[in-house]
């Protein structure tokens, strides 16, 4: 079956540090990936996401690449913010959209 | 107002009651999820419904009932409460033929069973 798997945390960073998150993903067919986010005390939300192979999602400064030759979608930004504190899932839907597979969460913390 | 809201947003009960936590959405999606979130494993499918006739088991469906009453409601159903039951669970929306079949969640219910 469909699976994800992420780097486990907790990350601890200083504020304008460069993040790297590792996602990697098995599916067959051609799944669509998303990275989500949860803020404390809040439910998830969408960051970004991509559809096909080789797209770029992008949002509030994060990125992600679909990388179908590395099975990989890693969420990257460049400077973090103490306001990027929270726990980041990496998550995929199959090609029908009936199976979404989440990661175990990566919780991020950014120290001023 | 949220697009996909949840009661109660917190309950504390004790092992054998029986729990009902509502959602309702305003996105007019056909789909509708509950899932159950615990430290360290993510979210858990319980159950999930299609459309107004369709319910379908997750991966985690024992101990859950689900009932779909509207397009726009879905219900989560603890019969029987147990404490390993404690945890956060979210109700989600998505449509299909928008988005890659995005995820809408709600704010989430904690759920405390003593």
């Amino acid at each position: 079956g469909n699976s994800v798997t992420q780097m486990e945390g907790p990350v601890t960073l200083s504020e304008e540090a460069f993040l790297t998150i590792n996602c990697t993903y098995t599916a067959t067919g051609y799944p669509s990936l998303f990275w989500y986010v949860q803020y404390p005390g809040e439910g998830l939300q969408l960051l970004l996401k991509a559809t096909k192979a080789d797209d770029k999602g992008s949002n509030k400064g994060f990125e992600a690449t679909y990388r179908k030759e590395t099975t990989s979608f890693h969420l990257e930004k460049g400077s973090v913010q103490v306001s990027d504190s929270a726990v980041y899932f990496c998550a995929l839907s199959d090609n029908y959209g009936q199976n979404f597979v989440f990661g175990p969460g990566t919780r991020l913390s950014v120290l001023p | 107002d949220a697009d996909v809201t949840q009661t109660p947003r917190n309950r504390i009960t004790k092992t054998g009651k029986r729990i009902m936590l509502e959602c309702s959405q305003t996105k007019g999606h056909d789909r509708m999820y509950w899932y159950r979130q615990d430290p360290g494993l993510g979210l858990r499918l319980i159950y999930y419904s299609f459309d107004v006739k369709d319910i379908n088991k997750g991966e985690i469906s024992d101990g859950y009932s689900v009932s779909r009453q509207a397009q726009a409601k879905f219900s989560l159903s603890l019969e029987s409460a147990i404490p390993n039951q404690t945890a956060l669970y979210f109700c989600a929306t998505s449509d299909l033929n928008h988005d890659a079949g995005e995820l809408f969640f709600g704010e989430g219910s904690r759920l405390t069973v003593l």
